[in-house]
């Protein structure tokens, strides 16, 4: 089955520095990778996703790159601030027709910024 | 505040109890999604329902979960004879599915807490 990898477990950086999160996938028939965002006993939030069809979204200071290819995905965040510390998930699915199936998560990325 | 809703929020119950949660759907939205989460952990996918229609279960579900969603809105995932393994948050999730290819974000509710002891 589908098996999704996100590295590193734990990132500290000061503010204004940028942090860089990857994920990589096992099923080639992958083709929807959302990011979320879950702050501590709140709700999974999805802050930008990407589908196979284009290589890198933008959104203000958060992009997302896909290399089909190597079956690797990344979150960055630029000029990180404090309300930047939380857990970031990448997940991966099969989206067709507009039906998105089941999305399977990495362990979580535990981001600290420092003020 | 039209988002997921998931009742109840907290739940401590005694092993070998059965516990049931609700979850309430992003209104239209006919897909549903049950995840569980635990501490350190992604959530890991349960089950999912597209308006009534139970579509594909975890093998990792136990026959000691179950899920419905009888009238392809709200649904319910009842676990008998609870273990402390079961101890957790279970998530519910939403998403439209449109009928045609424009993606489709999954919205996720607060979760319900279940602690066993």
């Amino acid at each position: 089955g589908e098996n999704v990898e996100q590295h590193p477990s734990t990132l500290s950086v000061q503010e204004g520095d940028s942090a860089v999160i990857k994920c990589t996938y096992s099923d080639s028939a992958s083709n929807y990778f959302p990011w979320y965002k879950q702050e501590l006993g709140k709700r999974p939030q999805l802050i930008i996703d990407i589908r196979s069809n284009v290589g890198e979204k933008k959104d203000q200071r958060i992009a997302v790159t896909l290399n089909k290819t190597a079956k690797h995905f990344s979150l960055h965040i630029t000029e990180t601030q404090p309300e930047d510390s939380a857990v970031y998930f990448c997940a991966a699915s099969t989206n067709y027709g507009g039906a998105t199936n089941k999305l399977i998560f990495g362990t979580g990325t535990l981001l600290a910024v420092q003020p | 505040d039209t988002g997921v809703s998931q009742n109840p929020r907290h739940k401590i119950t005694k092993r070998g109890q059965n516990v049931t949660f609700r979850c309430d759907p992003i209104s239209e939205h006919n897909r549903l999604y049950w995840y569980r989460q635990t501490l350190g952990q992604g959530p890991e996918f349960l089950t999912y329902f597209q308006n009534e229609a139970q579509l594909e279960k975890s093998r990792l579900l136990s026959d000691r979960f179950s899920a419905e969603r009888p009238k392809g809105s709200f649904s319910t995932l009842e676990i008998q004879r609870t273990e402390q393994g079961d101890s957790a948050m279970y998530l519910c999730a939403s998403s439209l599915v449109p009928g045609q290819f424009s993606g489709n974000t999954i919205y996720f509710g607060e979760g319900s807490w279940l602690t066993v002891v």
